[in-house]
């Protein structure tokens, strides 16, 4: 079975371009997850999905960031305009929300690394 | 916020038990206990999880307090390739993880 996919594996950019990161969840699972980490925030939660509507944005930093997930297969988040600041790891997880019961297990994708120049 | 206490870093010679503790004083009786590692550079990797019972599987043990107020995890046999970064965590079915600082685990030849 295929993990969370997550594409590009590295992006370089200028301030002030735009950036576009994506996600694969696993096949079946119903809840998505956008964290990033820092060497000073460590890992955090920017925004998550269940079944494709967003729950939780209270973790976005500002309106630069935003996201979306259009079905259940798929996901983005985007950075417009780019800062130096937003340099970071990026991981997307998935999870499977148990009905009536059960845990919720996290799974991570290998993360995109931004570089904001 | 991060409900867990864990030490900053530790050692453990490759072939040998590594020992990795955790205390969550204020857990709740729904909360269950995760343990996630985070190799450098990936994404973090689920290891096992635990309510009430100590739980086994193929990565590692997780033996948790009869009071659930500490746990450890256990790596049975320590290779080098489990240097990493472990993060425990106790959440709610549905709420957040968050994953706090860690220990850092140095797997020494």
């Amino acid at each position: 079975d295929a993990g969370v996919i997550q594409s590009p594996r590295h992006e370089v950019t200028e301030m002030g371009q735009e950036v576009t990161l994506r996600c694969k969840p696993i096949s079946g699972h119903n809840s998505l997850f956008w964290y990033r980490q820092t060497m000073m925030r460590g890992l955090e939660l920017l925004i998550y999905f269940n079944n494709n509507v967003p729950i939780d944005d209270s973790g976005m930093p500002e309106d630069r960031f935003s996201a979306k997930m259009p079905n259940a297969s798929f996901s983005t988040l985007k950075i417009q305009p780019s800062e130096p600041r937003d340099s970071a790891v990026y991981f997307c997880a998935s999870s499977l929300n148990p009905l009536g019961g059960g845990t919720d297990t996290q799974y991570f994708g290998p993360g995109t690394r931004l570089t904001v120049l | 916020d991060a409900k867990t206490t864990q030490p900053t870093s530790m050692d453990c010679a490759e072939g040998r038990a590594a020992n990795l503790p955790c205390n969550h004083s204020t857990i709740s009786g729904n909360e269950y206990v995760y343990w996630y590692r985070q190799i450098h550079s990936q994404g973090p990797q689920y290891i096992i999880h635990g309510l009430k019972n100590n739980e086994t599987n193929e990565m590692a043990s997780l033996i948790i307090t009869e009071d659930r107020k500490s746990s450890t995890l256990i790596l049975p046999h320590a290779t080098l390739r489990d240097t990493a970064v472990y993060y425990c965590i106790v959440r709610v079915t549905g709420n957040q993880f968050y994953f706090g600082t860690g220990t850092s685990l140095t797997v020494i030849p």
